[in-house]
Parts: C-alpha cells; structure tokens; sequence
C-alpha cells in the first residue's frame, strides 16, 4: 500500500528566510502524481504545487519550488522568501497515475508551519 | 464559479442522532469524494464516486453511507452518530483524470458529536 510520511510535526520561519518541508512516500508504481496542499486557519484546502513522476525537473510556482529525488522517494516543498500569510498546515498528498476511474489522493500527516515577524 | 460548496459549515450532534452533509460543485467535475480529517492524522478517505452513479469505499467508511445523486451532488449520511465521529469533513472533486491529477475542496464541515 501507499504511504506517505512527513516527518516534521511543526516547523518555524523567520520572515523573508527559506524553509524546506519534508516528504517521503512509498510506493511500487512508476508512475504517479504528488502534491503539496496548504491548509491555513480558514480550514480551505489550497494547490500549492504539483510535480508528475515523468519529469525529471523540479516544479517551480513562484516563491514555492520542489526538490524532487524519485529514486529516495522524496519530495520536499521549499518556501523562499517567507510572508506571514504562507503560515499554515501543509500536507504532501501522492497519487497514482493509474489508479483506476478516479485519482483518489493518500495524503501525509502534515506540517504546522509558523512564520515569525 | 462557486466551486465546491458544502453545508452546513458546523454541526453538534448528540450519539445515535443522525444527518446528511451535502455536498455540491459546479465545476462538471466527474468525480466526487469525502474525506475526514483528525489531529495528528492528515486526511482520510471515507468514500468517493468516480462518476455519477457510481460510489466506492476508501479508507475508513464504516459508519456512514453516500448518496451520489447527480453529477453536481454527493452527500455524506452519518446514520447513527458516534463521538469516534467527531471531525472536520471535506467534500472534493476532480476532472477526467486525462486532465489534470488535481483535487478542489470545499470549506469544510466541523462535526462535533457528544
């Protein structure tokens, strides 16, 4: 069975610093989907990025990269120039590419992030 | 475009009582899924619908039912409430998968069962 695992419960940031959010997933598929989501105090469930297995380059979405490493089975979420409103739960989500009719997604346990002022 | 919209947003429930969530999305999303979420414990899959007329069991579905009544509509029925269901419930959608992977989620339902 797939799991995915996040490893840092909670994590804090300066203002305007880097922070990097872990991620591990186990699976036997080659193909596949993973996604970050921020959940922030709203409860909103948020598309921060997504990366496909296929592509060996790192997917970027402004201030939010990936660091990609299939063959660990890693995926971490780097957060560049930290603001107060990327304060948040962020959980990395897996999903197989052929996972049947449907995409169902297996999500980690999540990382509290605070950004300090 | 509202998107996913679920109600209602807060419910107390008393043990044995029961109620439906419901879920709606505007989106012609085809599939259609509900998902609980616990401290400490991410989001977990209760039931999903890969397309109207069809429903499937995910990770933790003892305890409740679904009804996917059209495209647009997909409600959670808890019919005998229990305190192991306290919780914050997602409703979400997807397209084809030959579109995009992607799932959008509604704001949520904080149930509290006492």
């Amino acid at each position: 069975a797939q799991t995915v695992t996040q490893s840092q419960p909670e994590m804090s940031v300066q203002e305007a610093e880097t922070v990097t959010l872990s991620c591990t997933y186990d699976t036997s598929e080659s193909d596949y989907y993973l996604f970050w989501y921020k959940q922030p105090p709203s409860r909103q469930m948020i598309l921060v990025i997504r990366q496909e297995a296929y592509k060996q380059q790192n997917a970027t979405e402004n201030r939010f990269s990936v660091n990609f490493q299939k063959a660990a089975k890693s995926f971490s979420l780097k957060i560049s120039d930290s603001q107060l409103g990327d304060a948040a739960m962020y959980f990395c989500a897996y999903s197989p590419r052929d996972g049947g009719a449907t995409n169902k997604l297996i999500f980690g346990t999540g990382t509290l992030l605070a950004v300090q002022p | 475009n509202a998107g996913v919209t679920q109600t209602p947003k807060f419910q107390v429930l008393k043990t044995g009582q029961s109620m439906t969530l419901q879920c709606a999305q505007d989106m012609n999303h085809n599939s259609m899924y509900w998902y609980r979420q616990d401290p400490g414990m991410g989001l977990r899959l209760i039931y999903y619908s890969a397309s109207e007329g069809t429903t499937d069991k995910g990770e933790v579905p003892n305890g409740y039912n679904v009804s996917r009544l059209n495209k647009r509509e997909f409600s959670l029925r808890l019919e005998s409430a229990a305190p192991s269901q306290t919780s914050v419930y997602f409703c979400a959608s997807s397209p084809r998968r030959t579109v995009t992977y992607e799932q959008y989620f509604g704001p949520g339902t904080r149930l509290t069962v006492t």
